[in-house]
């Protein structure tokens, strides 16, 4: 069972654009949201995560927005660039005795000059 | 250099031929985890273990092992290794009050004729 659900499965966005990555979570016990990033050869790297107190948060080009009431969140990047283009997963946990993420399928991400 | 660090980084082996990918970490983590990413399916946790001596089966232990003997070495047994088992797999550790914030490794392509 899926329990975090992540869309688009891949994505093309032209140079200077914003780039949408959406995911869905089920389990109302998740009381965080980070976001990773995977460059080609490389393991995935925190990229940035939010809490569900707060309905965005924004670090740089790279914004979460959270709707806790509709269990959504979604990764923005602002002013996409070519160096963005990676695969970009989001994940979930419960801090309260779960030790484990639970992560998205992963969105191809690649930025078109 | 914080890092975790996997040997093999590729391996082609044959069915039923028993293999180890070893992970380690210099960061002094107490949290290591292995994951296996496919396709489609994103990162799927395989074991963990929150400490020394302690293991957990995560989503899809079958057909895997783990030990942790030392703190910061959390190798990965195959006994059996079946075609279905060809991956890239990635070992990630963290702090234990972080399991939120993990480090990946470079990751292990394995290929099963």
């Amino acid at each position: 069972q899926q329990q975090v659900k992540q869309s688009p499965q891949s994505l093309i966005v032209q140079k200077g654009g914003i780039s949408i990555i959406n995911c869905a979570y089920e389990n109302t016990a998740f009381d965080y949201f980070p976001w990773y990033q995977q460059f080609p050869g490389k393991g995935p790297a925190l990229l940035i995560a939010i809490r569900p107190d707060v309905s965005e948060k924004k670090e740089g080009r790279f914004t979460i927005s959270f709707n806790k009431s509709a269990k959504q969140f979604s990764l923005h990047i602002m002013d996409s660039q070519p160096g963005d283009s990676a695969t970009y997963f989001c994940a979930a946990i419960s801090n309260f005795g779960n030790e484990k993420l639970t992560f998205g399928t992963g969105t191809r991400l690649t930025i078109i000059p | 250099e914080a890092q975790v660090t996997q040997n093999p980084r590729y391996l082609i082996t044959v069915t039923g031929k028993k293999l180890t990918v070893t992970c380690s970490q210099n960061m002094n983590h107490e949290y290591m985890s292995w994951y296996r990413q496919d396709p489609g399916l994103g990162l799927r946790q395989i074991y963990y273990s929150m400490n020394v001596e302690v293991t957990d089966k995560g989503d899809v232990p079958e057909g895997y092992k783990v030990s942790r003997k030392e703190k910061r070495n959390f190798p990965l047994i195959l006994e059996s290794p079946s075609p279905n088992q060809t991956s890239l797999y990635f070992c990630a550790s963290s702090n234990r009050d972080h399991v939120n914030e993990q480090f990946f490794g470079p990751g292990t392509r394995l290929t099963v004729l």
